[in-house]
């Protein structure tokens, strides 16, 4: 089985702009987390998403959201960047909702200068 | 709020001796408990995991050990190998919630 894929793997963003993220979860996989990790700070999660709903929300400001596809297919979009934004963002997938045990993709590096 | 703390941000071994990664947490709904390896420009990989009623879980090298009066959890690597070497990240979580600790760079001096 392909693991979970995750596109740009790196990029670089100005203050003030929008990105989108794209995660394909294992085939299969139904639940889609998105974390952000930053030094010192660990993953820190944003949400998960299962059957095209959110389903769970960290505690982002509403600047940070996603969607889910009816293929699984996770994007995350991050409007009027910020430089704090800068870190790795991480998706995982998993077979059910709050899976105990995720997947992760290799992550995408955002740099926001 | 850190609810999952692993305290060292680092760790070196030399090859052969024991690895002793610690986290703690402070949620004590949380009855699931992992350990993630991170190598660098990869995601965290599942390493090994243990439920709360248990206090030790074991695979291979590695051995996870829960004191859940204390809400602390450690993982032993044993012997430690210079391919061990990565960022180790604990978990804990319950129905509702997963939360990760801030990780701990391993390295595994030959």
């Amino acid at each position: 089985k392909a693991g979970v894929t995750q596109t740009p793997r790196y990029l670089i963003k100005t203050r003030g702009q929008q990105v989108t993220l794209s995660c394909s979860p294992i085939s299969g996989h139904r639940s889609v987390s998105w974390y952000q990790q930053t030094p010192g700070q660990g993953l820190q999660f944003l949400f998960e998403y299962f059957s095209e709903t959110q389903r769970n929300k960290g505690n982002f400001p509403g600047r940070f959201s996603g969607r889910q596809f009816s293929n699984s297919r996770s994007e995350m979009n991050v409007s009027t960047l910020e430089l704090g934004d800068s870190a790795l963002y991480l998706c995982a997938s998993s077979l059910v909702l709050q899976g105990r045990e995720q997947f992760f993709g290799p992550g995408t590096r955002l740099t926001v200068l | 709020d850190q609810q999952v703390k692993q305290n060292s941000p680092s760790l070196s071994v030399q090859e052969g001796r024991i690895s002793i990664l610690n986290c703690d947490y402070t949620n004590s709904m949380f009855d699931y408990f992992l350990w993630y390896k991170k190598y660098p420009a990869e995601g965290p990989t599942f390493l090994i995991s243990i439920s709360s009623i248990k206090d030790k879980n074991e695979d291979g090298r590695f051995t996870v050990f829960l004191n859940k009066s204390a809400k602390h959890l450690s993982l032993h690597i044993v012997p430690s190998q210079p391919g061990d070497s990565a960022v180790y990240f604990c978990a804990a979580s319950n129905n509702n919630d997963m939360r990760f600790g801030a990780g701990t760079r391993l390295t595994v001096k030959p």
